[in-house]
């Protein structure tokens, strides 16, 4: 069965801190993708950016960064920076065959990102 | 703009009543999905369908059901057999496999009266 575990129920930093959002995943596939979403409190789902588990390379995209590694199993997310604007839940999506067996993403259960001004 | 809408925004559903939740998307994309979001959870998948007159139950089916009778639309019927109803649902759609990026409606509150 596929997991992903965010371990960080939320997180409250200072504007202009650096802050990384954690996630670990659990999968027997060889093949997979990995996701981040972003939860504003509007409720829409926002894709930040996906990655297969043969590109290992770190990812940057503005004051976004990601570090994945197989080794670990962890993709984690880095903001630099941080702004107001990035307050909201953050969601580590793992694609494949869900826990209960279907295909579709197994998400882990967020991280709510507080940003204090 | 290409995009998907869900509608209605907010639902009140009575005991005993069936209610749908609309899901419309004009991208083109053969896939679809709904899921689940409970407060303080992650999302949980509903049904999903790779392509028209085709569905398929997701990890928590039981209580819903879904049709796919267009490419762009893809209801969710929210029976009496759902005791737990109260939620936010979310449809998203991918291109084709399921590997591909899925983009996310604004999502529907569904509340119980």
């Amino acid at each position: 069965a596929q997991k992903v575990t965010q371990a960080q129920t939320e997180i409250s930093v200072v504007e202009k801190e650096d802050v990384t959002l954690d996630c670990v995943y659990e999968t027997r596939d060889t093949t997979y993708y990995l996701f981040w979403y972003k939860q504003p409190p509007s409720g829409e789902l926002v894709f930040l950016i996906r990655r297969n588990s043969f590109d290992e390379q770190n990812e940057i995209s503005g004051r976004y960064s990601w570090n994945f590694q197989k080794s670990t199993s962890s993709f984690n997310f880095t903001i630099t920076a941080s702004q107001v604007v990035d307050s909201a839940v953050y969601f580590c999506a793992l694609s494949g065959h869900s826990g209960g067996g279907a295909d579709g993403l197994t998400f882990g259960k967020g991280t709510h990102l507080i940003i204090q001004p | 703009d290409g995009g998907i809408t869900q509608s209605p925004k907010y639902l009140f559903r009575k005991e005993g009543q069936n209610v749908t939740l609309s899901c419309e998307q004009n991208l083109n994309h053969d896939a679809m999905y709904w899921y689940r979001q409970d407060p303080g959870q992650g999302l949980r998948l509903i049904y999903y369908s790779q392509i028209v007159n085709d569905f398929q139950k997701g990890d928590i089916a039981e209580g819903y059901s879904v049709s796919r009778e267009k490419k762009e639309s893809f209801p969710l019927t929210v029976t009496s057999a759902q005791k737990n109803p109260t939620a936010f649902y979310l449809c998203a759609s991918s291109i084709k496999y399921l590997q591909e990026t899925q983009y996310f409606g604004p999502g529907t509150r569904l509340l119980v009266l």
